[in-house]
């Protein structure tokens, strides 16, 4: 699976857009971009993911680059409830064989009140 | 159910003693994971079951660790006479290949070794 690199931290003023992006230079054609967070304490939670379309769910939206070497995760309204640590991670679907998810070292966000 | 679900919340064990962690997957979940987290640290793979498939047992750290699954349901961690290493979060997560392969994850399972 293709490695992805993000910041190591980020504040965000709660209210406001969080942007969070990820480099996944290295991704292949069959890799989908997931993102995760890990609230302290917690098992990691999925929050969205894609292919090459820009997403959007009632969490977040994801948009990828059209080259898909890079990606935002963009939280509309930053709550006080979204600081957790984001993972971007890179991977195939497991029916070609890929089944673990990699998590690096993710963005620490922190949301200011 | 709603959601993954995994007990114990925490086991506090003696070195030497075998433990058991269970996971019962989201229903109708054909995939199902183990994980390890150490403080601090990322997750680490453990095991993978798919259906009826052999389990891919390639991120096992001993032969002190091993899991079972009953067909598609309820999944049991062993480990074996523990090790104070093995102190970690032991995270499970279900999928379901055919819908977009996303892995849902339980709350973990504390486990300390003393």
């Amino acid at each position: 699976d293709a490695k992805t690199t993000q910041p190591p931290s980020m504040d965000c003023a709660e209210g406001r857009a969080a942007n969070l992006p990820c480099n996944h230079s290295t991704i292949s054609g069959n890799e989908y971009v997931y993102w995760y967070r890990q609230i302290h304490s917690q098992g990691p939670q999925y929050i969205i993911h894609g292919l090459k379309n820009n997403e959007t769910n009632e969490m977040a939206s994801l948009i990828i680059t059209e080259d898909r070497k890079s990606s935002t995760l963009i939280l509309p309204h930053a709550t006080l409830r979204d600081t957790a640590v984001y993972y971007c991670i890179v991977k195939a679907y497991s029916g070609a064989g890929s089944y673990q998810l990699t998590f690096g070292k993710g963005t620490k966000l922190s949301v200011i009140p | 159910g709603a959601g993954v679900s995994q007990s114990p919340s925490n086991k506090v064990t003696e070195k030497g003693k075998d433990v058991e962690l269970r996971c019962d997957p989201i229903s109708g979940h054909t995939a199902l994971y183990w994980y390890r987290q150490r403080l601090g640290q990322g997750l680490e793979f453990l095991i993978y079951f798919q259906g009826n498939s052999a389990p891919d047992k390639s991120g096992l750290p001993s032969d002190r660790f091993s899991a079972e699954r009953t067909g598609e349901s309820v999944s049991t961690l062993t480990i074996q006479r523990t090790q104070q290493e093995d102190s970690a979060v032991y995270l499970c997560a279900s999928s379901l290949l055919a819908s977009g392969d996303t892995q849902y994850f339980g709350p973990g399972t504390r486990l300390t070794v003393l």
